[in-house]
């Protein structure tokens, strides 16, 4: 079993609005991502928690904040989003006892920022 | 640095024709390879993966992919190609203990009947 769920499916939001997106995984996966990805384009990493840990952050924007409440859940809360922050906005999730960095995906929340 | 690159960003191919799709890759040392496969609008599908040994390797939905380090290549193959396997496809490289996947640019597939 290999499954990372995402909620919401879809979301709109206004510049103004605040918003999270959650991601699940019942696993035991040690590592958990996010990234974003605009069309036609490869998915662009931006955050990582290694162990509940942020590992890494890619200098993404103050107005997206990670948070990783437990092992198996991790939210994306959006404030202040600018349209061109409209993308699909992936979670992914690696087993534990592995170096080799497999990642499963989620099927992803589809943002609209109006 | 590390680098990944899909030459052809758009295949066009008879449903029941053979596939292949290209990728090469710059890395010092032996990298961990990986082919995901996405569908419109959905997550990154998994299809297979390197890491040692066996240079060709089997995956999901009837494909392989043969590692060659003398050409920095992890081609993606298919010997009869189906209308669903129509997607995005991404090879990506990762490397000891780092958390980071390096994706390439990605190729289309189109499928015709």
């Amino acid at each position: 079993d290999t499954e990372v769920t995402q909620t919401p499916k879809h979301l709109v939001m206004g510049m103004t609005n605040k918003k999270s997106l959650k991601c699940e995984q019942h696993m035991g996966h040690r590592a958990m991502y996010w990234y974003k990805q605009k069309a036609k384009k490869p998915p662009e990493l931006m955050f990582v928690y290694s162990y509940e840990k942020l590992s890494i952050n890619e200098s993404v924007p103050s107005r997206f904040s990670p948070e990783c409440p437990n092992s198996s859940l991790l939210n994306l809360h959006l404030h202040a989003l600018q349209p061109e922050d409209s993308a699909l906005y992936l979670c992914a999730s690696s087993p534990p006892g592995t170096n080799e960095n497999i990642q499963y995906f989620g099927a992803g929340t589809r943002l609209s920022v109006l | 640095a590390q680098s990944v690159t899909q030459p052809d960003i758009h295949i066009t191919v008879s449903e029941g024709a053979s596939l292949e799709l290209r990728c090469n890759y710059s890395y010092g040392a032996t990298p961990y390879l990986f082919w995901y496969v996405q569908s419109p609008g959905q997550g990154l599908q998994l299809l297979l993966k390197y890491f040692s040994g066996d240079t060709l390797v089997q995956g999901i939905k009837g494909f392989e992919a043969e590692f060659k380090r003398s050409q920095s290549s992890f081609n993606l193959r298919k010997p009869s190609v189906h209308w669903s396997d129509a997607a995005e496809y991404f090879c990506a490289v990762g490397r000891y203990n780092t958390d980071k996947l390096i994706f390439g640019t990605g190729t289309r597939l189109q499928v015709f009947p």
